[in-house]
């Protein structure tokens, strides 16, 4: 089965600072779809970024950014400038034949 | 295009009790899937359909549980007997088969499900 591993629970950043969260993941598949999304405080659940494991350039979205290193099936996020507004649950996820596989999630508070 | 809708938001009811819970996709997507979030957690996959089709089961989902999408585009979960334990937000998501955002899934806003 696949497991996703988010070991940080809580993190904490400094407004206009940069952070990664860690992410690592189990699979056998030869190619599959990573991605990060963002829950909110009692708000839904958005894609902040995907990666596709056939490709070896690094996802980025604005001040978002993944470094994937396959081989070591690691799949971190990388906010830069975090804003008020990165406040949330962030939570890594692998997909496995048409479902997700979530991590535990890691909460993101921003110190103004 | 307004995004994935469910209703209700929040259900509260007794140990027991029936409840169904309705999830409206994007009209153009024929995949949906249902998580069963609890506090603190990652979501966790229950079922998926492609059009009406139900292509996979968790084994979270007890014979309680059953999922349906007749017609292919909204789907309704519902939970026989509740128990506490099904306390949970249930969460539904839509993805296209092809096109741009291919393996991408659109999440609603939740149903939030209290058993007392």
């Amino acid at each position: 089965a696949q497991t996703v591993t988010q070991s940080q629970p809580e993190m904490s950043v400094q407004e206009a600072e940069t952070v990664t969260l860690s992410c690592t993941y189990d699979t056998s598949e030869s190619d599959y779809y990573l991605f990060w999304y963002k829950q909110p405080p009692s708000r839904q659940m958005i894609l902040v970024i995907r990666q596709e494991a056939y490709k070896q350039q690094n996802a980025t979205e604005n001040r978002f950014s993944v470094n994937f290193q396959k081989a070591a099936k690691s799949f971190s996020l990388k906010i830069s400038d975090s804003q008020l507004g990165d406040a949330a649950m962030y939570f890594c996820a692998s997909e496995y034949g048409n479902k997700l596989v979530f991590g535990a999630g890691t909460i993101l508070r921003v110190k103004s | 295009d307004t995004g994935v809708s469910q209703d209700p938001r929040h259900k509260i009811t007794k140990r027991g009790q029936n409840v169904t819970f309705r999830c409206d996709p994007i009209s153009e997507h024929n995949r949906l899937y249902w998580y069963r979030q609890t506090l603190g957690q990652g979501p966790e996959f229950l079922t998926y359909f492609q059009n009406e089709a139900q292509l996979e089961k968790s084994r979270l989902l007890s014979d309680r549980f059953s999922a349906e999408r007749p017609k292919g585009s909204f789907s309704t979960l519902e939970i026989q007997r509740t128990e506490q334990g099904d306390s949970a937000m249930y969460l539904c998501a839509s993805s296209p088969a092809a096109g741009r955002f291919l393996n991408e899934q659109f999440f609603g806003p939740g149903t939030r499900l209290t058993v007392l």
